[in-house]
């Protein structure tokens, strides 16, 4: 079974600070990984996503994430952290492989603050 | 503007009194899916579809029924309500049958079960 974690709940940053937010994965085949941001009362948005070639993914606003198959983790990162950068975020996974299915497992959620 | 709609976006009902929620899409996407968002547990797929006609079920399917009879729309049905459901809805839709595919959100739908 394929699975998510995003180990914090919430990740406080100062504004113009680097940020990151962390997830690893489970799966038994390829990770197809990616992440969305959720703003209040809005549907999840698609930030960037991982399914081969260069382990370092730049997405949407200024995130990039970086694939580190050894450690199976996936983590979100931007170099200056903006207000309008506080929303929720979720990692999610598929598996890859061959005989795999096509369900998206999603991590539970990590909220960003960042204080002006 | 392309987009995945939902409705109602907020519904307050009782224990045992069906109820359908819409979700239609104007991307000629063949993937379509549901999922519950609840705190501290993320997104659960409750089921998806990768067809008209073709559907299957997801993690947390029991007390669901979906249905595809078209490209477009994906109902999401519950025939006897229980407040365990009470919970934050998602659709979602994707270009074509590929597990590498973006799935694009629509709004919600905030349930409550009284």
């Amino acid at each position: 079974a394929q699975s998510v974690a995003q180990p914090e709940d919430q990740v406080n940053v100062a504004e113009g600070n680097p940020l990151t937010v962390k997830c690893t994965y489970s799966v038994s085949g390829n990770p197809y990984l990616f992440w969305y941001v959720q703003y209040p009362n809005r549907g999840l948005q698609f930030l960037l996503k991982y399914i081969t070639g260069d382990n370092l993914v730049k997405g949407s606003y200024g995130f990039e994430a970086e694939f580190n198959k050894s450690q199976t983790s996936f983590h979100l990162k931007k170099p200056s952290a903006l207000v309008s950068d506080s929303a929720l975020y979720f990692c999610a996974v598929r598996d890859g492989g061959r005989n795999a299915g096509n369900m998206l497992t999603f991590g539970g959620g990590t909220r960003l603050m960042v204080k002006p | 503007e392309a987009q995945v709609t939902q409705n109602p976006r907020y519904l307050i009902t009782v224990t045992g009194k069906k109820l359908t929620v819409t979700c239609s899409q104007n991307m000629n996407h063949e993937y379509m899916s549901w999922y519950r968002q609840d705190p501290g547990l993320g997104l659960r797929q409750i089921y998806y579809s990768m067809n008209v006609e073709v559907t299957d079920k997801g993690d947390v399917p029991e007390g669901y029924k979906v249905s595809r009879k078209e490209k477009r729309n994906f109902p999401l049905i519950l025939e006897s309500p229980s407040p365990n459901q009470t919970s934050l809805y998602f659709c979602a839709s994707s270009l074509v049958r590929g597990r590498t595919d973006t799935q694009y959100f629509g709004p919600g739908t905030r349930l409550t079960v009284l």
